[in-house]
């Protein structure tokens, strides 16, 4: 079956770091494109960033850029985020995303986990 | 980065056709053959309905299209069905390989 299952998410405090990880299982991680989408309670998705198969790419919104960094290592079937500076509107459900490299499409999602920005 | 332009809700009768817009400029929707389509239901993870404007996923209805002009794209549910109430969140590649998601639709089956 094909999987991705987050981890990392929690509370934390303004200004603060997490990493989260997204562990993949049922196809070949290392031909795929892997993203960063989020959600925030009662609003709608935003992408966050991609990376490429390889790592070769990597791309990020504006709003996290200089702030987040994503990262993948293809022998351990794994993708993360690290976040620093945290703000409180980064609050939200973070899923990770397959994307096929044709179709640039979020073909497979996790179930999320969520991040919590609060002193 | 703008977020591309749904209407916040659309309704219809079980069995009616409704459609969903997606406006956004010439540096995402206009220039890119890359629209894809997610629903959503509440608390539930997102499930890709429609890719590269037109092309439907292996095991979603056909009961669900899409399409794009200009700066449009659009998503149209024909003979709607009471398990399609969700939202629907339209999403485009754009310049700079980054990706720009819709403001979302809900749908509401009357």
């Amino acid at each position: 079956e094909v999987q991705l299952v987050e981890s990392g998410g929690g509370l934390v405090k303004p200004g603060g770091s997490l990493r989260l990880s997204c562990a993949a299982s049922g196809f070949t991680f290392s031909s795929y494109s892997m993203n960063w989408v989020r959600q925030a309670p009662g609003k709608g998705l935003e992408w966050v960033s991609s990376i490429s198969s390889s790592s070769s790419y990597i791309y990020y919104a504006d709003s996290v850029k200089g702030r987040f960094t994503i990262s993948r290592d293809n022998a351990k079937n794994s993708l993360y985020l690290q976040m620093n500076s945290l703000r409180a509107e980064d609050t939200a459900v973070y899923y990770c995303a397959r994307s096929p490299s044709v179709s640039y499409a979020f073909d497979i999602w996790g179930q999320g986990t969520m991040v919590t920005v609060s002193s | 980065q703008s977020a591309l332009t749904q209407p916040a809700s659309v309704s219809g009768s079980p069995g009616q056709s409704i459609t969903i817009s997606c406006t956004g400029t010439s540096s995402d929707v206009g220039s890119y053959n890359l629209v894809s389509w997610y629903q959503q239901y509440p608390g539930k993870v997102p499930k890709l309905m429609i890719y590269e404007v037109s092309k439907g996923p292996s095991g979603v209805s056909n009961r669900f299209s899409g399409s794009k002009s200009g700066n449009t794209a659009s998503l149209t549910i024909s003979g709607l069905q009471a398990e399609d109430e969700a939202d629907y969140y339209c999403c485009s590649y754009a310049a700079g390989s980054t990706y720009v998601f819709g403001t979302g639709t809900k749908v509401t089956v009357l």
